[in-house]
């Protein structure tokens, strides 16, 4: 079964740094991944998604992220940091078969405060 | 229009009351889900449904009742809940390409239901 699993439940960045959120995936066949952003008191967000067609993925709001097969990853970077970024980023994966490609597992979530 | 709207976005039942939240989206998708948010928590898949027909149940108690009336609609019918049922329930939607190549469906979510059993 595919799994996400993100590193650091907490990240704090001051405003106009670099910001790098981890996601390591586990499958035993090409995945599908996205990543989330969720605001106080909102629902998910799609920020960008990975799909085979290029392994550098760019989103919403400044953020891209990079595949990597050699080691499983699919961080979640953006340049500089908004104090607007403020927010829960979740790393999500779906399966490949017919049935768990409809649904979402989704990684414990990272909090990112951004610091003035 | 990418939106998956829900209401109530607030509910406050008691434990031997009955209660429904709704979830409606035009997008023209054909599979629906229900997910349950505890707080600080990811979500966690409750039901799947597709093309109106109930295909995942992620073994969630029966106080918890699936409907899909048609393709626009889903509801979440609640009955003698916990109070450690209360969370946010989240619906969302996406293109369901049975047959055709999968290409990363993007699952599209609502603002949410802040669900309190008392």
């Amino acid at each position: 079964a595919q799994s996400v699993t993100q590193l650091g439940s907490h990240v704090s960045v001051s405003e106009g740094a670099l910001v790098l959120l981890r996601c390591n995936y586990s499958s035993s066949v090409p995945p599908y991944l996205f990543w989330y952003v969720q605001y106080p008191n909102q629902g998910l967000q799609l920020l960008l998604k990975y799909t085979s067609a290029a392994t550098l993925v760019k989103g919403i709001n400044g953020f891209e992220a990079e595949f990597k097969k050699s080691e499983t990853s699919f961080h979640l970077t953006k340049p500089s940091a908004h104090m607007s970024d403020a927010a829960e980023y979740f790393c999500a994966v779906s399966g490949s078969s017919r049935i768990d490609r409809r649904a979402l597992t989704f990684g414990s979530g990272t909090r990112l405060q951004v610091q003035p | 229009d990418t939106e998956v709207t829900q209401t109530p976005k607030h509910l406050v039942m008691g434990m031997t009351n009955k209660k429904s939240l709704k979830c409606e989206q035009h997008m023209g998708h054909r599979a629906m889900y229900w997910y349950k948010q505890k707080a600080k928590k990811p979500p966690e898949l409750m039901f799947v449904y597709s093309y109106e027909k109930l295909s995942i149940n992620e073994s969630v108690p029966s106080r918890f009742s699936p409907e899909c009336p048609n393709s626009s609609l889903l509801n979440l019918h609640l009955h003698a809940l916990q109070p450690e049922d209360s969370a946010l329930y989240l619906c969302a939607s996406s293109q369901d390409l049975m047959g055709a190549q999968f290409s990363g469906n993007t699952i599209y979510f609502g603002e949410g239901s802040w669900l309190t059993v008392v």
